[in-house]
């Protein structure tokens, strides 16, 4: 079956701007999770969704930093006023329950110029 | 806070064992993981051990968890050169949060 998915696969903007990026889970999974991987570094937690709501979101770096999954399948992650230290490798990973089984996707690389 | 420390490097020979270790604080984690990540592609799970557990094996890779000493370790038998990837160790705690270790990076020589 489909893994997960992630779009755009690559995205460059400029500093100060809005970006989006899109998850889509394996479908039938309830939880969904966003990390963040700069270079030469392992992946860091962002937010968790189990359904729709946002069930644990510390790990958000700042209120630029927002994401959602309204029907409990797609999530997007929204990045405002977008800086340079926030280019990185955005993963999603999806689990059928817990996190012990996620199954992450191939990343979006963001680079902010 | 929770941290996971792992060795940046390692290079081994085409059908030597490769092994790779990693050390972690929060003695509350509940499961301990392997993720395999080869350029870029995503995360690949390898496998993952219960923390009531202290060995695993799946074909050629064994798990091996010692609590006391918080280190869990990855055996690789008979590596190839199709195993040259990053690898990173992973904890969950009491919550949902995955916490990585900065990846260890297998070159397989021929």
């Amino acid at each position: 079956g489909a893994g997960v998915s992630q779009t755009p696969s690559n995205k460059v903007t400029e500093k100060g701007k809005y970006v989006e990026l899109r998850c889509d889970p394996i479908s039938g999974h309830t939880a969904l999770y966003w990390y963040r991987q700069s270079l030469g570094q392992g992946p860091e937690f962002l937010i968790y969704f189990q359904g729709t709501g946002a069930a644990d979101d510390s790990g958000l770096p700042n209120d630029r930093f927002f994401a959602v999954r309204p029907e409990g399948s797609v999530s997007t992650l929204k990045i405002q006023r977008t800086e340079r230290g926030d280019s990185a490798v955005y993963l999603c990973a999806s689990s059928p329950r817990g996190a012990e089984t996620q199954y992450f996707g191939p990343g979006t690389r963001l680079l902010v110029l | 806070g929770e941290d996971v420390e792992q060795s940046l490097f390692l290079s081994v020979r085409e059908g030597d064992s490769s092994v790779i270790n990693c050390t972690y604080t929060d003695s509350s984690s509940t499961y301990l993981y392997w993720y395999k990540q080869e350029p870029g592609a995503g995360l690949q799970l390898l496998t993952y051990i219960f923390s009531n557990m202290d060995m695993k094996q799946d074909q050629r890779l064994t798990v091996l968890l010692n609590k006391k000493d918080k280190h869990l370790s990855l055996r690789i038998a008979d590596t190839q050169t199709g195993d040259s990837a990053i690898y990173f160790c992973a904890e969950i705690t009491d919550g949902q949060n995955f916490v990585f270790g900065p990846g260890t990076r297998l070159s397989v020589l021929p």
